[in-house]
């Protein structure tokens, strides 16, 4: 097994666009959770999916929407890009107590 | 308010010293603590978490309730830890295993 995967590594986007990112968790899990992490701080929670329904939201806007797909694969989309929106998005299933992370992916917004 | 302090961005120390790594948490109810661990060009995974009491490539944690931190411990440094370590919390409970609260992270420097 390939671990998390994302898609696409990185992208660079303009003021306003939408965004589309996506996440394959490893064979078997069920939860998926989004994670914003801006430069030099620590991942901050956006949102978890178990078996296709929302299980808990962070604190962000609701320009931040995602879904889970019947074979557990997510999609987070965000809406009307700001600057503020540029960051490191990570992916993580989970099994049990314990949370494994995607690579991420590079969102810059210009 | 849930939060996760760690003071230190950086924590510089020669190979044999010890190394302590300090967390300081907020939570309302009992949480479940943890450490995890990035090492460079790899992907944050989980170090240890305080409810299994292990000890992980020698690094231990103890939750302190009285004082709510879960320092991370580890008696001689290797060059080999050089990573960033963050702390987290979550609700007790697999279902709260997603809903990470991570602090902003300290770099460990072990110098030869």
């Amino acid at each position: 097994d390939a671990g998390v995967t994302q898609s696409p590594t990185h992208l660079i986007k303009t003021r306003g666009q939408h965004v589309t990112l996506r996440c394959s968790p490893i064979s078997g899990h069920k939860s998926v959770s989004w994670y914003q992490q801006v430069l030099g701080q620590g991942p901050q929670f956006i949102f978890q999916y178990y078996e296709k329904e929302e299980r808990g939201r962070g604190n962000f806007p609701d320009r931040f929407s995602a879904r889970q797909f019947p074979n557990y694969s997510s999609e987070l989309n965000v809406n009307a890009l700001l600057l503020g929106d540029s960051a490191l998005y990570l992916c993580a299933s989970s099994f049990a107590y314990e949370q494994y992370f995607g690579p991420g992916t590079r969102l810059t917004v210009t | 308010a849930q939060r996760v302090t760690q003071p230190e961005k950086l924590l510089s120390v020669f190979k044999g010293a010890p190394v302590e790594l300090k967390c300081n948490y907020s939570y309302s109810g009992s949480p479940e603590l943890f450490w995890y661990v990035q090492y460079s060009r790899q992907r944050l995974q989980l170090l240890l978490r305080h409810i299994s009491r292990e000890s992980i490539k020698g690094f231990t944690a103890d939750l302190n309730k009285g004082e709510t931190s879960f320092h991370l411990k580890k008696p001689f440094a290797q060059e080999e830890d050089s990573a960033m370590y963050y702390c987290a919390l979550s609700g007790r409970g697999s279902s709260n295993t997603g809903k990470l609260i991570f602090g902003q992270g300290t770099t460990l420097q072990v110098k030869p």
